[in-house]
């Protein structure tokens, strides 16, 4: 079945630094990617989304590139701050027979220090 | 605006005592899902409606009941709340096709006493 795997946490970097959390996943068909961001207390936002392969998803200085090949789509900032500080879930949908239905990882949590 | 509306925010119950969460949205989406959050765990589907199409996940403990009376609303039913029940329960919509993202609302805690 589908299932995606996270790198385990917690991540702790200092402000400005640079962040990398990995994430792959295991799927049939051709799902759509997604890394959503959760602060403490809160509901799941989405951060940033891929549809097909070579696809990039940005945004808020976040990227992650939807890589076939590798099944992976890991999650770069160039420069993290400490509101950045949050839990980050990666997740797929669709693929065969799949519509929107979400799988996630197990979240990685990451903390920024000033 | 807030596009999924979760209430209550947050539900205090006894052991036992049912309790109903209610999810609204005004995106007009097919599809309504509702997932089990335990603290520091992934999200868990339990089920979802495809319109009037309710679609339950194999391993949902039938103490999880759902009702959706018309597209803008979804409620979750918890016929008899155990201690292991407590979670954030999260309600999002999506309009059912292959690349569209679910929106989720703000997320209901529930803690079990």
């Amino acid at each position: 079945g589908n299932s995606v795997t996270q790198m385990e946490g917690p991540v702790t970097l200092s402000e400005e630094a640079f962040l990398t959390i990995n994430c792959t996943y295991t799927a049939t068909g051709y799902p759509s990617l997604f890394w959503y961001v959760q602060y403490p207390g809160e509901g799941l936002q989405l951060l940033l989304k891929a549809t097909k392969a070579d696809d990039k998803g940005s945004n808020k200085g976040f990227e992650a590139t939807y890589r076939k090949e590798t099944t992976s789509f890991h999650l770069e900032k160039g420069s993290v701050q400490v509101s950045d500080s949050a839990v980050y879930f990666c997740a797929l949908s669709g693929g065969a027979g799949g519509y929107n239905k979400l799988i996630f990882g197990a979240g990685t949590r990451l903390a920024v220090h000033p | 605006d807030a596009m999924v509306i979760q209430n209550p925010r947050y539900q205090v119950t006894q052991f036992g005592k049912p309790v109903t969460l209610s999810c609204s949205q005004t995106l007009n989406h097919n599809v309504m899902y509702w997932y089990q959050q335990k603290s520091s765990q992934a999200p868990k589907l339990l089920f979802h409606y495809y319109d009037k199409d309710f679609n339950n996940e194999a391993d949902t403990p039938d103490n999880f009941q759902s009702r959706r009376p018309n597209t803008s609303f979804c409620f979750l039913d918890i016929r008899s709340p155990g201690l292991g029940d407590a979670a954030m329960y999260l309600c999002a919509t999506g309009r059912g096709g292959n690349t569209g993202e679910p929106f989720f609302g703000e997320g209901s805690r529930l803690t079990v006493l």
